[in-house]
């Protein structure tokens, strides 16, 4: 495998349920970052990690929660979803050096449709 | 808070002719980059662009960087149908070297 892998790449949920994606990224690098893309709108940045570390938190509500457990993982949970969190989510990975962001590198995507 | 511009967001244009795509932003950054998404699919890197004066091309496609003026540029020469896709731009946040803010997209079909 290489570079950033998504799964699952399609998830439909009810709003009562649970469920997590799952992003892997074999590139090395040292940041990784969830993103949400909506239609008609811009990407939005939810989360960020540096070694590990969560560095931002983009006013996501609480029934998002990320999961960093090394460097090349990345989880996103999901609970209690509204129908309004459907959209794309994408996983990226960078190297971060000297504090500045190298160019990200996407996955293919986690389409979800909550009912 | 750092806002990015792209303009237009929707370009449809013949095979063959050339234009230009521009990104606007409105804080300090000296690094910008451009990436390309086809229907279905994910982000691809195009151009990363470091300094004032920046210019990359690859094939059918040259990006530009002007940091006094805060603006990019994504030029399209004799475009061709495989082009079509859309293009965004991404400026590093000056607050935050973590965070890249993405313009909302050039939907770009290129017309036989």
């Amino acid at each position: 495998e290489t570079g950033v892998t998504q799964t699952p790449r399609h998830l439909v949920m009810g709003m009562t349920n649970k469920k997590s994606l799952k992003c892997e990224q074999h590139l090395g690098h040292n940041a990784m970052y969830w993103y949400k893309q909506s239609a008609k709108k811009p990407l939005e940045l939810m989360f960020v990690y540096n070694f590990k570390e969560q560095t931002e938190n983009n006013s996501v509500p609480s029934r998002f929660s990320p999961e960093c457990p090394n460097s090349s993982h990345l989880f996103l949970h999901l609970h209690t979803l509204q129908p309004e969190d459907s959209a794309l989510y994408l996983c990226a990975s960078s190297q971060v050096s000297g504090g500045v962001t190298g160019e990200l590198f996407f996955g293919e995507g986690s389409r979800l449709t909550v009912l | 808070e750092l806002k990015v511009e792209q303009n237009p967001l929707f370009l449809s244009m013949q095979e063959g002719k050339n234009y230009t795509i521009y990104c606007n932003y409105s804080t300090t950054s000296d690094r910008l980059y451009w990436y390309r998404q086809d229907p279905g699919k994910s982000l691809e890197s195009l151009f990363v662009l470091l300094s004032n004066g920046a210019v990359k091309q690859e094939g059918r496609l040259m990006a530009s960087l002007d940091t006094k003026a805060r603006l990019s540029t994504l030029h399209i020469t004799a475009a061709v149908h495989d082009l079509s896709a859309t293009y965004f731009c991404a400026v590093v946040s000056g607050g935050s070297n973590y965070k890249l803010t993405f313009g909302k997209g050039t939907l770009l079909t290129v017309n036989p």
